[in-house]
């Protein structure tokens, strides 16, 4: 069974915090996915990684960075977090182009 | 513009009941269609996928359904139960398998 897991279910934050969130996936996947979902709105995506050290933009980028050192592990970082940065964060992976992109269970940010 | 659309936004039914939930994309080139559901508070789940070929897939109670021709789908389950309530969303990956396109969901409710 493929598992992918998020650092925490829940997340408080302040405004102006510097926020980590951490994706772990436990089936060599190459590609890896951190997307926003927010009520009315749908999924929406922040970035993606293909493969180790290489990174996209998806297409909500700005406000967040990511980091990818290991095949496993793809992290989400609010360099200063705001207030419309609350929401549920969901992570991906999968193992290439046309493959199903499995999630982790996310995680609910809030920022005040 | 690839765009995906669901209706209906939500829907309440009794359990017991059977009920379809519609897509439509104007999603090109096209790979292949996905629907997942989404419980509360979780990450999605795959439940079914097409590609362009295939006008039809089962699992269990769920059934897919896709015209290529008219760029439609729908999921149909029957006899519902109180654990079909949820979110589901339908996804429509662009040929090349890059690009992904979601909808924003059906929240359906099953009542007893």
């Amino acid at each position: 069974d493929v598992k992918v897991t998020q650092s925490s279910r829940y997340l408080v934050k302040r405004t102006g915090e510097k926020v980590f969130l951490e994706c772990v996936q436990d089936m060599d996947h190459e590609n890896m996915f951190w997307y926003r979902q927010d009520p009315g709105l749908g999924l929406r995506l922040i970035y993606f990684s293909y493969d180790v050290k290489m990174k996209e933009k998806g297409d909500i980028p700005e406000g967040y960075s990511v980091s990818r050192e290991k095949k496993e592990r793809f992290s989400l970082i609010l360099e200063s977090a705001s207030t419309n940065q609350t929401s549920m964060y969901l992570c991906a992976s999968r193992i290439g182009a046309n493959y199903e992109q499995y999630f982790g269970p996310g995680t609910r940010l809030t920022v005040t | 513009k690839n765009q995906v659309e669901q209706s209906p936004q939500s829907l309440i039914i009794l359990e017991g009941k059977n009920c379809t939930l519609q897509c439509n994309y104007t999603v090109s080139p096209f790979s292949n269609l996905r629907w997942y559901k989404q419980d509360t508070g979780r990450g999605p789940v795959s439940l079914t996928i097409m590609t362009f070929s295939e006008n039809t897939k089962s699992n269990g109670r769920y059934t897919a359904t896709l015209d290529a021709d008219t760029k439609q789908s729908s999921l149909h389950i029957t006899a519902s139960q109180l654990s079909d309530s949820a979110s589901y969303i339908c996804v429509v990956t662009l040929s090349a398998g890059t690009a992904l396109i979601f909808g924003k969901g059906t929240t359906l409710s099953v009542s007893s």
